[in-house]
């Protein structure tokens, strides 16, 4: 079974500047998704960025980039310029390429405060 | 685009009583939907996997008979919390996923419904 660790309980960062949360995780598999999700208080999940284990290029949307380090297992959310709005709940989560078993596999969460 | 709503977002209901929560894809059809529960500062926990036309496939541990999943169009998946009790009380979470072209391995999540069982 697939696992997916946030080692970074809670993090903070200054308004404007730039932060990094981990992720890692562990599969036998070599093809799968992996996504950044962001919690904010009203709890609704929200997509951040996605990378498809194939490419090796990493994934960028706008402020937000991953660092996707295939052979460490590793999948880490950079955030810049932070702003107010970035304050949430940020989920690592681990999917299958394999057609039928969809289920997204969650790690623990890290708390994101912005600091004005 | 890939929008997803629930309905209701919040509920109070009595110990012994049924909670119908419904879930939809408001602009895209959704062959699969899935359902999650979260409790308070914890992640999100699958329950079952819901699927157009056919069965829910439930995770370990989670009670088919308590929680009916109902998925009869492509947009609409209904979860119902049965006989509730107050440890059923949590933060119940459906997501989509887009069954069309694009992002297919993409899930697109509802905004949560908070259930309190008295």
């Amino acid at each position: 079974a697939q696992t997916v660790t946030q080692s970074q309980p809670e993090m903070s960062v200054q308004e404007a500047e730039t932060v990094t949360l981990s992720c890692t995780y562990d599969t036998s598999e070599s093809d799968y998704y992996l996504f950044w999700y962001k919690q904010p208080p009203s709890r609704q999940m929200i997509l951040v960025i996605r990378q498809e284990a194939y490419k090796q290029q990493n994934a960028t949307e706008n402020r937000f980039s991953v660092n996707f380090q295939k052979a460490a297992k590793s999948f880490s959310l950079k955030i810049s310029d932070s702003q107010l709005g970035d304050a949430a709940m940020y989920f690592c989560a681990y999917r299958s390429a394999d057609f039928g078993n969809e289920k997204l596999t969650f790690g623990t969460g890290t708390r994101l405060t912005i600091i004005p | 685009g890939a929008v997803v709503s629930q309905h209701p977002s919040r509920v109070i209901c009595k110990s012994g009583t049924s909670v119908k929560i419904e879930c939809r894809s408001l602009d895209f059809q959704a062959t699969t939907m899935f359902w999650y529960r979260q409790f308070p500062k914890k992640s999100l926990m699958l329950m079952a996997t819901s699927n157009e036309g056919s069965k829910a496939t439930y995770e370990q541990g989670v009670e088919k008979d308590k929680f009916l999943i109902n998925h009869a169009s492509l947009t609409l998946s209904t979860l119902t919390v049965t006989s509730a009790h107050p440890e059923d009380s949590s933060f119940y979470i459906c997501s989509a996923r887009d069954s069309g072209v694009g992002y297919q391995e993409t899930q697109y999540f509802g905004p949560g419904t908070r259930l309190l069982v008295l």
